[in-house]
């Protein structure tokens, strides 16, 4: 079965550092782009990051310069460092796969909520 | 900034055809892709490369893409078709950006 299961969200001070994993199975990982979605509370859906087969790497403006996607081929895991944390970034964050340059995200986790508040 | 813009809600009766649009610039050049999502669980692709299924979606859903608008369509409404819906389309950079969702209801 392909899954996609979070971890690493919790509560962090505005300023903090918080960094998720997302662990794959059933799949070959390797062969797939894969990305950061988040969903505040009652609200749309936005795309943070994504990382292609090649370790290349993309972000929006919004945390450019602040987040960071990273993969581990060889564990099947996806991470996303988040540093200078705001409250504007809780949110419900989601990892996603996307088959190689495909544009769409096709299998999604369960998500993992991050909430920034002092 | 790119931006997708969809009708907040639609309503629809069972049975019958619910239509959701998703517009922005010249989006019929690019490929739209359509998630399903209800409320306490993760989104599910329904439509990708404008009007392809993924395997297990039924053939009630459907897709199209030209000039500055995609649509979604729902044939044959069920109650379990209750959800929001996102559609998405990414550019050469890449961006990838969302819709602004819309709440489908089924009366």
């Amino acid at each position: 079965e392909v899954q996609l299961v979070e971890s690493g969200g919790g509560l962090v001070q505005p300023g903090g550092s918080l960094r998720l994993s997302c662990a794959a199975s059933g799949f070959t990982f390797s062969s797939y782009d894969m990305h950061w979605v988040r969903q505040a509370t009652g609200k749309g859906l936005e795309w943070v990051s994504a990382i292609g087969t090649a370790g290349d790497t993309y972000y929006p403006g919004s945390v450019k310069g602040r987040f960071t996607i990273s993969r581990e081929n060889a564990k099947n895991s996806l991470y996303l460092q988040m540093n200078s944390l705001r409250a504007g970034d809780t949110a419900v964050y989601y990892c996603a796969r996307a088959p190689h340059s495909s544009g769409y995200m096709d299998v999604w986790g369960q998500g993992t909520t991050v909430t920034v508040s002092s | 900034s790119y931006e997708l813009t969809q009708p907040p809600s639609v309503s629809v009766s069972p049975g019958q055809t619910a239509s959701i649009t998703c517009s922005g610039d010249k989006l019929g050049d690019k490929y739209a892709c359509w998630y399903q999502q209800k409320p306490g669980q993760s989104p599910v692709l329904v439509i990708y490369q404008d009007s392809k299924r993924p395997s297990g979606i039924p053939e009630r859903f459907s897709g199209s893409n030209s000039g500055n608008t995609a649509t979604l369509t729902i044939s044959g409404t069920q109650a379990m078709d209750e959800a929001d819906y996102y559609c998405q389309a990414w550019d050469s950079s890449p961006n990838y950006v969302f819709g602004t969702g819309t709440k489908v209801t089924v009366l």
